[in-house]
C-alpha cells in the first residue's frame, strides 16, 4: 500500500486535458515538494515535474503541475497517444527520511 | 550525458546476498545525492536507500533497515547497495537513482535502467 494516494487509471480521448490527482499528508506533501514521472512500458521512470510546477527542460509545457495543502495534481492537456503510460507522484517524506510514492495511475488514450 | 548503469542482479535463495552496483558517467558524481528505488513487476514504485552526496548521510526504508547497506566510492564513481538476509518479498527490478542537486530532498532526476534481483528457492 502506497503512501501517497493516485487514482489506479485514467482516460481522455486525443486533444482533451486529464487531471491526476496525488493525496498525502503533513510530513510529505503538506511540508515538501510534489514531483512527478511517467514511466512507459519496460522503461525507467522520467522526471516530468519537480518543485509541485518546474518542468525539466524537454518536458512540453503540455504537462503542469500544483499543490494544494497535502494534495497535488498534475494537468496534461492536447492528449496525445504517446502519453498513455504510468504517472507516478513523489514527495520526500520527513517523517521517514526518505522518498514516497503513490501507487501509479495508468493513462489510457483512447 | 548522464548515465547510470546498474550490474549485479540475478537469482538468489532466500537468506543469501547480493550486491548491486551502479556505475555513474556525465556529471560530477561526488556533488550528487543518490538513491536506490525498487519497483515489483506491474506495481508501484518503493524507495529503498538514500545517501548524501558526501556519504556522511544515510537513510533506509523500514522494510530493509538492517538487512541492507548503501555505499558510494567517489573514485570509482559507483554506488552499491549490498543486500543481505534477502527474503521473496526483497523481488523486484532495482533502480539506482540520482538528486538533482546537493540537497537531500531535491527530486530525483535520473534513473538506471534498472537491475533484476529475484529472491527464489
Amino acid at each position: 500500500q502506497s503512501v501517497l494516494t493516485q487514482p489506479p487509471s485514467a482516460s481522455g480521448t486525443p486533444g482533451q486535458r486529464v487531471t491526476i490527482s496525488c493525496f498525502g499528508s503533513s510530513p510529505d506533501i503538506g511540508t515538501n515538494a510534489a514531483n512527478w514521472y511517467q514511466q512507459l512500458p519496460g522503461t525507467a521512470p522520467k522526471l516530468l515535474i519537480y518543485g509541485n510546477d518546474q518542468r525539466p527542460s524537454g518536458v512540453p509545457d503540455r504537462f503542469s503541475g500544483s499543490k494544494s495543502g497535502t494534495s497535488a495534481s498534475l494537468a496534461i492537456s492536447g492528449l496525445q497517444s504517446d502519453d498513455e503510460a504510468a504517472y507516478f507522484c513523489a514527495a520526500w517524506d520527513d517523517s521517514l527520511n526518505g522518498w514516497v510514492f503513490g501507487g501509479g495511475t495508468k493513462l489510457t488514450v483512447l | 550525458q548522464v548515465q547510470l548503469v546498474e550490474s549485479g542482479g540475478g537469482v538468489v535463495q532466500p537468506g543469501g546476498s547480493l550486491r548491486l552496483s551502479c556505475a555513474a558517467s556525465g556529471f560530477m558524481f561526488s556533488g550528487y545525492p543518490m538513491n536506490w528505488v525498487r519497483q515489483t513487476p506491474g506495481k508501484g514504485l518503493e524507495w529503498v536507500a538514500f545517501i548524501s552526496y558526501d556519504g556522511s548521510k544515510k537513510y533506509y526504508a523500514d522494510s530493509v533497515q538492517g538487512r541492507f547497506t548503501i555505499s558510494r566510492d567517489t573514485f570509482k564513481k559507483t554506488l552499491y547497495l549490498q543486500m543481505n538476509s534477502l527474503r521473496a518479498g526483497d523481488t523486484a527490478v532495482y533502480y539506482c537513482a540520482r538528486a538533482m542537486n546537493f540537497h537531500d530532498r531535491s527530486a530525483v532526476d535520473y534513473w538506471g535502467q534498472g537491475a533484476l534481483v529475484t529472491v527464489s528457492s
